[in-house]
């Protein structure tokens, strides 16, 4: 089992609708990262949450630690969403110090005019 | 301020051979992280360098390596390269040794024939 799992894997909308990508974690974290890839690999970092939801311009997002959950929310949607939506975690090793980025497969959001 | 670069943008080597990346952090920043992204595997964590020293260190065999200058610059080094090492290689920089928010450059494009 993968330690950072994400559903759906494809996701497919109409311009305007309201979107939710999911985010479980099986691990101990320090932060949880949400990223944005468009098609040619550059990527962008989207949030960096460690509790509660933050918000910017139609993204929202929020993270439930003692559930290890996070959702990204799309209010909406529109065609230049399309992209591949990352979750990556800062895991928390034992000696309590900040370590590595594990990140999820991705999901693939098409929005469609 | 300029962004995160990586040199080159693209490279082709055949089996057997070695290849040096560069990646130049955006101005300020001291930490350099590298991950590797496959069709297969999606995005994977290589190392992660603050301050010269290498700091985290991936699920990678001893033919990656990398090191970190005292202008922050970070090099990674695959020798004896294999057809499963093509991948898109990216790096990120960050401000500080923490969870910070990251920053990614456009990556390099390694094909291994």
């Amino acid at each position: 089992k993968n330690e950072v799992e994400q559903s759906p894997q494809n996701l497919t909308a109409q311009e305007g609708e309201f979107i939710t990508i999911n985010c479980s974690y099986s691990v101990g974290i320090s932060a949880l990262h949400w990223l944005q890839q468009h098609p040619g690999g550059g990527i962008v970092s989207l949030f960096m949450l460690s509790s509660g939801k933050k918000k910017h311009g139609r993204l929202i997002a929020t993270i439930n630690i003692q559930e290890k959950h996070s959702s990204l929310h799309i209010t909406a949607s529109h065609p230049r969403d399309s992209a591949v939506y990352i979750c990556a975690v800062r895991h928390l090793n034992s000696g309590g110090s900040n370590y590595k980025l594990t990140f999820g497969k991705g999901t693939l959001l098409t929005v469609n005019p | 301020k300029a962004g995160v670069t990586q040199t080159p943008r693209y490279l082709i080597k055949t089996r057997g051979q070695q290849v040096t990346l560069s990646c130049s952090p955006i101005s300020g920043h001291r930490s350099v992280s590298w991950y590797q992204q496959t069709p297969g595997q999606g995005l994977q964590f290589l190392f992660e360098y603050f301050s010269e020293t290498q700091r985290n260190k991936g699920n990678f065999p001893g033919r990656f390596s990398g090191r970190q200058f005292s202008n922050s610059r970070s090099e990674m080094n695959v020798s004896t390269l294999e057809l499963g090492d093509s991948a898109l290689y990216l790096c990120a920089s960050s401000r500080g040794y923490s969870y910070n928010e990251q920053f990614f450059g456009p990556g390099t494009r390694l094909t291994v024939l």
